[in-house]
């Protein structure tokens, strides 16, 4: 079936450092891509999503490319701040409609 | 405020005593969905309902139930809780149709602990 897999973490940097979270996928067909991110207390929201190999998604200076080749949707930020701080699940959506999460990775962005 | 609203978001129960958490939502979405969110699992899906009167198992529906009598409203029912139901919830909708983007917009959470 499909499934996600995203680098554990937590992961801490301080402000202005590079961000990258891995995210790789196993699935049939032509699945839809995305990053959502959780900030304390509340819901998952959508961050960006990609549709199709080689979309870029992009977002409140968040990116991240559907590479069908690697089967990856890595998520990167040139520069982080405090407010960046949050659970960031990455997530496929199947030809069924079925969706799956990773495990989601921890960031603490530090000033 | 388009919205998926949750209740209650915090309970402390103790095994074998049932409870109900709501889950209703403002946007006209057929599709609902309940998750729970474990740490080191991500998200699993309960159950999901693709419309009224219409629901289905997810991967991890053992010890739920749910329901949908109306497009709006999907209880999530633990008929006799355990404590390996302690857990985050998460009720989520989406947009139907051609609409659909694959898209899920989440309610706020709740955390439910079984002793």
């Amino acid at each position: 079936g499909n499934s996600v897999t995203q680098m554990e973490g937590p992961v801490t940097l301080s402000e202005e450092a590079f961000l990258t979270i891995n995210c790789t996928y196993t699935a049939t067909g032509y699945p839809s891509l995305f990053w959502y991110v959780q900030y304390p207390g509340e819901g998952l929201q959508l961050l960006l999503k990609a549709t199709k190999a080689d979309d870029k998604g992009s977002n409140k200076g968040f990116e991240a490319t559907y590479r069908k080749e690697t089967t990856s949707f890595h998520l990167e930020k040139g520069s982080v701040q405090v407010s960046d701080s949050a659970v960031y699940f990455c997530a496929l959506k199947g030809g069924n409609n079925d969706m799956r999460f990773g495990a989601g990775t921890r960031l603490t962005v530090k000033p | 405020e388009a919205q998926v609203t949750q209740n209650p978001r915090y309970l402390i129960t103790v095994t074998g005593k049932k409870l109900t958490v709501t889950c209703s939502q403002n946007m006209n979405h057929e599709y609902m969905s309940w998750y729970r969110q474990d740490p080191g699992l991500g998200l699993r899906q309960i159950y999901y309902s693709m419309n009224v009167e219409v629901t289905d198992k997810g991967d991890v529906p053992e010890g739920y139930k749910v329901s949908r009598k109306e497009k709006r409203n999907f209880p999530l029912i633990l008929e006799s809780p355990s404590p390996n139901q302690t857990s985050l919830y998460f009720c989520a909708s989406r947009k139907p149709g051609l609409a659909n983007t694959g898209e899920l917009f989440f309610g706020e959470g709740s955390r439910l602990t079984v002793l």
